[in-house]
Parts: structure tokens; sequence; C-alpha cells
């Protein structure tokens, strides 16, 4: 079973701060990595995506990649209440499944003021 | 620009009906998939569709099966409901089935198997 898993939280963190959200997988092959917000009763919104080793920057969000350690985590800069939300991580498919995402079941952020 | 429209938003089933739900993707994107959400988990793929083609299945039942229509639309239908498929349904559309294609969620349909 090929997965991806993401600590459930919930993770408090104070308005302001850095707020660091991890996620593995369990697919070698897989090449793209996507990050999605759901606040509750809504449906998922894209926030970023990442395909290379590394760090990518949008905002005040930073994605960072590692293929050989098959990790993935998503930081949030300067904290704010509105980004209180369960975060997703997800991989696409390899070759023959490339459009099929295999989601994390998420980590809740609490940002407290 | 439209994004990804779904209907109906809410429905409220007893078991063993029958249930259809559509979905409109964005202007220019001939993928379709659809992906159920149970509470407190994440989307699990059930389908995704290409140019009217079925290109991949999850691990559904066959109660659960899709179609798409010549203007990209598409349609999921589930039979004989069962409980646990009271869930979020997402469909997702994208350009097409490349690597590394974003999926861009409809705001959803709540079903609610009584």
């Amino acid at each position: 079973q090929k997965e991806v898993e993401q600590n459930s939280g919930p993770l408090s963190v104070p308005e302001g701060a850095i707020a660091s959200l991890n996620c593995t997988y369990s697919d070698r092959g897989s090449q793209s990595f996507f990050w999605y917000r759901q606040y509750s009763g809504k449906s998922p919104e894209l926030i970023m995506f990442i395909y290379s080793n590394g760090d990518k920057e949008d905002g005040r969000f930073t994605a960072q990649l590692n293929k050989a350690s098959q990790y993935v985590s998503l930081l949030i800069r300067d904290s704010q209440p509105s980004d209180s939300a369960t975060y997703l991580c997800a991989a696409e498919g390899t070759t023959d499944s490339w459009g099929k995402f295999q989601f994390g079941a998420g980590t809740q952020v609490v940002v407290t003021p | 620009d439209a994004g990804v429209t779904q209907s109906p938003t809410h429905l409220i089933k007893t078991r063993g009906q029958h249930v259809t739900l559509r979905c409109s993707p964005i202007s220019g994107h001939k993928s379709v998939s659809w992906y159920q959400q149970v509470l407190g988990q994440g989307p699990q793929f059930i389908f995704q569709y290409y140019e009217k083609e079925e290109r991949g299945r999850g691990n559904f039942p066959d109660r659960f099966s899709a179609r798409q229509f010549p203007n990209y639309s598409s349609e999921l239908n589930v039979n004989a409901l069962l409980l646990g498929d009271s869930a979020l349904y997402l469909c997702a559309s994208s350009l097409n089935p490349s690597s590394g294609n974003t999926i861009y969620f409809g705001e959803g349909s709540w079903l609610t198997v009584v």
C-alpha cells in the first residue's frame, strides 16, 4: 500500500510564529508533491506544489522536498489566525498513475492569538 | 473564470438507494477525477477520466461508476448505498493527466446516507 503520512495534530502555533508541517511518502517513484489547505466544512484549496529537491517559496509559505529521505515539509511564516485549518499533503502517482493523487490524512493547525 | 462546479451540494439518501453526482471542470480542462473524503481522513481517489475514457480507478467496489461527457463534464454514480458511503465527494479537474499537472477541487457534494 503506497501511503502518505502526516502527523494529525493539532499543531498549536502562536500568532506570528512559524508553523512546520511534515509529510513522508512511501512510493519512491513519486515526482510531484502538493500542499492543500482545507477549512472545516470546505473543500481543499491548493497552496503550492514542488517537484525538485530543495526549497520553494511562495509568499509566507515554503515547501521543502527531500526525495532521498522521501520527505516533504511546509513552513508557514508569520502565522495568522486565518491559517487555522487542516493541511493536506499529496503525492502524485508514478508513470501509470499521473494525475492520481495520494493524500495524507492531514495536519490540523491552530493559530492562537 | 468559473472554477470546478459540482451539484448537488448536499443530499440525504436512504440505504439501498442510488445517487448521481455531477461535475463541470474548469474551462479548458479535459481531465476529471473523483475523490471521496470521509470525516477525519484525506481524500481517497475513486476515478480519473480523460477525453471520455477511464484512466484510472481506485480501490472502490463496483457500486461506484462514472462517466465523462463530450463537454468534459462528469457524473459519479453510486448504487446500493451503504451508511459508510456518507462522505464529501470531491470532483477535481486538470488540464490533462500529465505528470505534475495540478488538480483543482470543486466545493464538493456532501452525501449523508441514513
